[in-house]
């Protein structure tokens, strides 16, 4: 395991339903970050949280929603999702609010909807 | 905005030979380039980075070169191995930032 660890692995979901993605990291980091990553396309950055208080919001549709409980959890919340969301979603965490820390990622969550 | 453009997306090489990956920047104001690894089933890590005060960076089999005037970075892979098998992004910010910027991978493939 990297030190950020994501569940599920793999979820699929009907346009429908509400699920929601969890991540968690014990690395002592100060800011945690949610990526899509779609084939041969770059990370597209969703959300970034510093010290628990959301910093960025990247233009994303209001049917993800993040949830920061405290600084070694973060969610997705997941409603009503369209077939082009489908994608792996990746969490990551860095020392604190700055690149050239370094990201520490999870393994991602594959997920498909139907 | 910064772009960053990203060469080859599928590099087949073969084993014990060398790889050369190359990105290029649009922002001149850049100045922090890291290269991530991603091997299958799981997510990117940092395999080495460079910031703009200098032109090379060597960690064993891998370097990273900058050009600051061309505005292009490139990462070298020496002595490749079936290990080395993975899609690298190359990315680019200011190292004050904490949005990177992202190339769309290059997938890297060691023949035997």
């Amino acid at each position: 395991e990297t030190g950020v660890t994501q569940t599920p692995r793999h979820l699929v979901m009907g346009m429908t339903n509400k699920k929601s993605l969890k991540c968690e990291q014990h690395l002592g980091h100060n800011a945690m970050y949610w990526y899509k990553q779609s084939a041969k396309k770059p990370l597209e950055l969703m959300f970034v949280y510093s010290l628990e208080e959301r910093v960025e919001n990247n233009s994303v549709p209001s049917r993800f929603s993040p949830e920061c409980p405290n600084s070694s959890h973060l969610f997705l919340h997941l409603h009503t999702l369209q077939p082009e969301d489908s994608a792996l979603y990746l969490c990551a965490s860095s020392q604190d609010l700055a690149v050239n820390y370094g990201y520490t990622f999870g393994s991602g969550t594959r997920l498909t909807v139907v | 905005g910064e772009n960053v453009e990203q060469h080859p997306s599928t590099l087949s090489v073969q084993e014990g030979d060398s790889a050369v990956i190359k990105c290029t920047y649009s922002d001149s104001a850049s100045n922090y380039f890291p290269w991530y690894k991603q091997e299958l089933g799981k997510g990117p890590q940092l395999i080495i980075d460079i910031r703009s005060n200098v032109g090379e960076k060597k960690d064993q089999r891998i370097a990273v070169t900058l050009n600051k005037t061309a505005k292009h970075f490139s990462l070298h892979i020496t002595e490749t191995q079936p290990e080395d098998s993975a899609v690298y992004f190359c990315a680019a910010s200011l190292n004050s930032n904490y949005q990177l910027i992202w190339g769309a991978g290059t997938k890297l493939i060691i023949k035997p």
